[in-house]
């Protein structure tokens, strides 16, 4: 099995950018998904693949991935993208699914 | 539209057994490539990854729970069912399904269910 590594907190002025990292070496072989969950909601996926938002996720989401690590940027952080952000991918193996550890991203 | 609806008790005792279903409507678990997840979340926690059933019946589970866990698929139904046995307080848990979408070599979990809340205690 494989870990991935998030930062636990991470926190950006409203109206800047911010990119949420998620580390772990599956991540050479296999895109990471991206998970906003606020408090008491279920997850919601904002980024899959290489770069994919769901219809309803701002333009404002974008993910890249380089070596080990994937990340989530933010562009122009807004109030309501204060959340838990999760990133989730493949195991090594190929057969299993791991989540980070999760970043609480703080809107100040 | 796709949705997801996690049920089963609230309270469980220690050592016994947890079964949870997920009940979902707007695809077919028939349907090549589809899949239905479940995912746990213990209070304040980590999201984790625990079991997943493909339409041909193919099964992964947590490598870490395996020799607990159970998951089975009732087409007619439209129901997908996790077992777990010996439950511990550690347990307890918000417990999720979510269908397994993907495309071009890649997958994701979306949409998920609202979660159903597990304690164990005596």
């Amino acid at each position: 099995s494989s870990e991935l590594t998030q930062d636990p907190a991470v926190s950006v002025a409203l109206g800047q950018t911010v990119r949420i990292t998620c580390q772990g070496d599956n991540l050479r072989n296999y895109y990471a998904s991206w998970y906003q969950q606020k408090p008491g909601q279920a997850p919601v996926v904002v980024i899959y693949g290489q770069n994919n938002r769901p219809s309803g996720i701002p333009d404002r989401f974008s993910g890249s991935r380089s070596g080990y690590t994937s990340s989530l940027t933010i562009t122009g952080a807004q109030a309501e993208d204060e959340a838990a952000y999760y990133c989730n991918s493949r195991d090594s193996s190929g057969h299993h699914w791991v989540f980070g550890g999760g970043t609480q991203l703080t809107v100040l | 539209q796709i949705t997801l609806k996690e049920s089963g008790p609230t309270l469980v005792k220690p050592t016994q057994t947890l079964t949870l279903t997920c009940s979902f409507s707007g695809f077919s678990l028939r349907n090549s490539g589809v899949g239905v997840g479940w995912i746990r979340q213990p209070p304040g926690k980590a999201l984790e990854w625990l079991a997943l059933i493909y339409w041909d019946d193919d099964k992964r589970y947590s490598p870490s729970l395996e020799r607990r866990l159970t998951i089975t698929k009732d087409t007619s139904k439209n129901q997908v069912v996790l077992t777990m046995t010996n439950m511990d307080p550690v347990d307890t848990a918000t417990y999720y399904c979510a269908q397994r979408r993907a495309d071009w070599g890649w997958d994701w979990f979306d949409p998920w269910g609202q979660g159903t809340l597990v304690i164990v205690s005596s």
